[in-house]
């Protein structure tokens, strides 16, 4: 059981724009920043977006970020076939003496 | 750029004690948080600890009573000992550097199955 709540999958079509959510509480995400990773198959996952909504170098402009409350979101516009990986958000988790905690996971599918 | 590369043996047995080190190519190892974050088959993510050179650490809470890990700052590298074993972790291991506001490089991973 993750302490971030994630969709176990989402689809959409070449083109289409599609949304990931991400759910926490106060002790996480309503107190601190959300990153989102990407895992291909077979792969270690990479750094989509950092701080909410910031890409790192690299990463196109097509994958947006954003954050409100305890929920984070994660959009990706314009879906190509290479988008279709898992998708994992993470934050800092206050509680106790602080822990780094990950959504579970959704995979996506290009349709 | 930064290349992490996890070592370690690929088999260990039950209630024996898991160990991994993580070779780090960087110019400011002392200057980042390094952490360990393992993936059984087919599943999440789960972030294990990290550790700051100077010595600080935190762990998983629901890891914390077997996890110990340690740096080597001569050598840019840093471990990762996991006591008393089960095939529940049995995982991809992966080594990772922390940078604000979280981890931005990750090795390459590598598989350890629990199993006699």
């Amino acid at each position: 059981q993750s302490v971030l709540t994630q969709p176990p999958s989402a689809s959409g079509t070449p083109g289409q724009r599609v949304t990931i959510s991400c759910s926490g509480s106060s002790s996480n995400i309503g107190t601190n920043t959300v990153n989102w990773y990407q895992q291909l198959p077979g792969t270690a996952p990479k750094l989509l977006i950092y701080s909410n909504n910031q890409r790192p170098s690299g990463v196109p402009d097509r994958f947006s970020g954003s954050k409100s409350g305890t929920s984070a979101s994660l959009a990706i516009s314009g879906l190509q076939s290479e988008d279709e990986a898992d998708y994992y958000c993470a934050t800092w988790d206050d509680s106790l003496n602080g822990f780094w905690v990950f959504g579970g996971g959704t995979k996506l599918t290009v349709l | 750029q930064v290349h992490l590369q996890e070592s370690g043996p690929g088999l260990v047995k039950p209630s024996e004690t898991l160990s991994l080190t993580c070779i780090v190519s960087s110019d400011s190892f002392s200057s980042y948080y390094w952490s360990w974050i393992r993936q059984p088959a087919g599943k999440g993510l789960e972030w294990i600890g990290r550790l700051y050179p100077s010595g600080s650490t935190n762990y998983n809470p629901s890891l914390k009573s077997r996890v110990t890990m340690s740096v080597d700052t001569s050598k840019n590298q840093f471990s990762l000992n996991l006591t008393s074993v089960s095939v529940a972790d049995t995982a991809v291991y992966y080594c990772a550097r922390e940078a604000v506001p979280g981890v931005d490089f990750w090795g390459q991973g590598t598989l350890v199955t629990v199993s006699s």
